[in-house]
């Protein structure tokens, strides 16, 4: 059964850093692109960020570009979002989902961000 | 970037009836589109992908259609569990984009 477990959200001040986890379990994490789709209160879902398999590849959204950084640790089944100078448009749930060729076929549960002083 | 609309930003319908929700594309994405269903506090589900193929255990009322620019996701005799909103989804280019969700609740 593929399982995706996001922490490490949390309440954060503007400005602020936090760094994102998600533990992938049920399928062979190298094979799979994988990414990052956020929800702010009473919006819609926002796509955030994308990493190749092997990591040599990422996409991001404009806003996030050289704030947010999306890496993996393979080895331990691992994907990350790291965020800096984070702002009170960043509040969300953010979700880790596996990419099927960019189709996102498996979602965690998600994790709140909070962005505010 | 590809801007992704729907319609209409919420739906009534009674349990049993047809419920047919839009999505526009700002510029063609092929057959490059998804749709999927969010419920409070739940992740995001897959329904369908490639415009018309539905994901794992996705029950056959649920059926997505169309090409290019305009697609229909269409879920014919709503149950309960039906209720919830919808985002169209297009990966044919980077960014990727989702449409602002159609809300459909109980008539």
């Amino acid at each position: 059964e593929v399982q995706l477990v996001e922490s490490g959200g949390g309440l954060v001040q503007p400005g602020g850093s936090l760094r994102l986890s998600c533990a992938a379990s049920g399928f062979m994490f190298n094979n799979y692109w994988m990414g990052w789709v956020r929800q702010a209160p009473g919006k819609g879902l926002e796509w955030v960020a994308n990493i190749k398999e092997d990591g040599s590849d990422k996409y991001y959204m404009d806003s996030v570009k050289g704030r947010f950084t999306i890496s993996r640790d393979n080895a331990k089944n691992s994907l990350y979002l790291q965020m800096s100078s984070l702002r009170a448009e960043d509040t969300a749930v953010y979700y880790c989902a596996r990419d099927q060729w960019r189709i996102f076929d498996y979602w965690g549960q998600g994790t709140l961000v909070t962005v505010s002083s | 970037e590809i801007v992704m609309t729907q319609s209409p930003a919420t739906l009534s319908v009674s349990p049993g009836e047809r419920a047919t929700l839009s999505c526009r594309a700002s510029q063609s994405v092929r057959n490059n589109l998804a749709w999927y269903q969010k419920k409070p506090g739940q992740a995001p589900r897959l329904l369908i992908y490639s415009v018309s193929t539905r994901g794992t255990g996705i029950p056959a009322r649920v059926s997505g259609s169309g090409s290019g620019t305009d697609f229909t996701l269409t879920i014919s005799s709503l149950q309960s569990e039906d209720f919830a909103v919808y985002y169209c989804q297009q990966y044919n280019s980077w960014p990727l984009t989702f449409g602002q969700g159609t809300k459909v609740e109980i008539k």
